[in-house]
């Protein structure tokens, strides 16, 4: 099992271009969620998803925007990006259950710089 | 709503001293709490979770950590660090039994073992 993949590592951004991180799990988890860390800040959630076509919003989700077509990819886009967006972005999974009551399963993480 | 502390940026520990990262929080009803680690260009592992029962939680890596209910606490301790246990660590803490909380994790605490 390949576990949470992440793509792309490192990526650098012009204010108001568009992107989308790629993730996609191989363990058939249920849940999916985005963060993004910054130094001082801790991990915050921005989005998560408790199945196909199901997503919901964390504490910091707005510029940016989510969907979850099947079970395996869960992308983060955003949309309009903004140098405040620059921040390391980590994808996770956990199995079913209630929401946050598994421990998760991170992916390596992207970095984003917005210029 | 809820929340998480780790009131130690740094923690430094002699290798073979027995280690504390301390953790408290705030939370209505029962919490599911969390313990991370993130080594260099990482995502983060999970260690261990208490979710109820006994009040000391044993997890990965001869980790453990004791859920105090009256003192809202929930500190990581090892008997005899390593040098390669210096990472970063971070609580977390959820209630899936509420729909509008999340998970939130603390800011972190950097652990050096010193050789």
């Amino acid at each position: 099992n390949a576990g949470v993949t992440q793509t792309p590592k490192f990526q650098v951004l012009k204010t108001g271009q568009s992107m989308t991180l790629q993730c996609a799990q191989d363990m058939n988890h249920e849940y999916m969620s985005w963060y993004r860390q910054d130094p001082g800040m801790g991990l915050r959630l921005i989005h998560y998803s408790v199945g196909a076509g199901i997503t919901d919003q964390g504490e910091v989700p707005n510029g940016y925007n989510v969907s979850r077509s099947t079970t395996e990819d869960f992308p983060l886009r955003l949309l309009s990006a903004a140098p405040s967006q620059t921040s390391v972005y980590f994808c996770a999974s956990s199995p079913s259950g209630l929401a946050f009551s598994y421990e998760q399963y991170f992916g390596p993480g992207t970095r984003l710089t917005v210029t | 709503a809820q929340s998480v502390a780790q009131p130690e940026d740094q923690v430094n520990v002699a290798e073979g001293n027995p280690l504390t990262v301390k953790c408290t929080y705030s939370v209505s009803g029962n919490p599911y709490l969390f313990w991370y680690v993130q080594y260099p260009n990482r995502g983060l592992q999970f260690l261990l979770k208490y979710i109820t029962g006994d009040n000391l939680v044993k997890g990965s890596y001869g980790f453990e950590a004791e859920f105090n209910k009256s003192q809202t606490s929930f500190h990581l301790k090892k008997p005899s660090a390593l040098v390669s246990d210096s990472a970063l660590y971070f609580c977390a803490v959820s209630r899936p039994s509420n729909r509008d909380d999340k998970i939130i994790f603390g800011k972190g605490t950097r652990l050096h073992i010193l050789p």
